[in-house]
């Protein structure tokens, strides 16, 4: 069955630095998402992209966030100068349509130390 | 703005008994989702509701949707160990494609 696949699953790194998680769809998939999970708090929302374009973004993801499909298959989050605050789990997710069922990966757990 | 409330937050339950986990959203939502989640893990779909009176079951799972009183429930029946995780309700309307997630129902099912 196809998946959602994430990497790394754990990524600790120093406040100030930059950290790329990747992502790859599933691969009929034309929607992708990013949201992320603080520990014990709720799913947040950080920024849609379609069509090689972000096309909503949510309050959370300011300048220091960008994303990239860089070729056919993956699809990255980048943290340009990472924060204490950034700490957390972070889901890509993908769908057919926009309104469809979004499938998500295992997360990459990122510590900022 | 779509917002999604859900209650409880902690649930603590006997094997074998009955409950409920409730989830209000605020506006129009034309999709309701329910996710679970081990510690540690992805987010698993459970159910996804698309209309009023819309009830799924998996297991000892039923989830069902009310439109009108904006509201969807999921029931347990018969809880077993194996059922404990936090489970997530998430609203999607389609003037907004990101799902907004509840906080969360921690449920703990003990012997």
């Amino acid at each position: 069955e196809p998946e959602v696949t994430q990497t790394p699953s754990h990524q600790v790194t120093q406040m100030g630095q930059e950290v790329i998680l990747r992502c790859v769809p599933i691969s009929n998939h034309l929607y992708f998402y990013w949201y992320r999970q603080i520990l014990g708090q709720k799913v947040e929302f950080l920024v849609s992209f379609y069509n090689n374009e972000i096309s909503e973004k949510s309050e959370i993801f300011d300048d220091q966030f960008s994303v990239e499909r860089p070729d056919g298959s993956n699809f990255t989050l980048k943290i340009r100068s990472t924060k204490l605050e950034d700490s957390a789990m972070y889901f890509c997710a993908s769908s057919v349509q926009a309104s469809g069922e979004q499938f998500f990966g295992p997360g990459t757990r990122l510590t900022v130390l | 703005e779509l917002k999604v409330e859900q209650n409880p937050l902690f649930l603590s339950m006997q094997e074998g008994k009955n409950y409920t986990i409730y989830c209000n959203y605020s506006t129009t939502s034309d999709r309701l989702y329910w996710y679970r989640q081990d510690p540690g893990k992805s987010l698993e779909s459970l159910f996804v509701l698309l209309s009023n009176g819309a009830v799924k079951q998996e297991g000892r799972l039923m989830a069902s949707l009310d439109t009108k009183a904006r509201l969807s429930t999921l029931h347990i029946t018969a809880a077993v160990h194996d059922l404990s995780a936090t489970y997530f309700c998430a609203g999607w309307n389609s003037g907004n494609t990101p799902l907004v997630f509840g906080k969360g129902t921690r449920l703990s099912v003990i012997a």
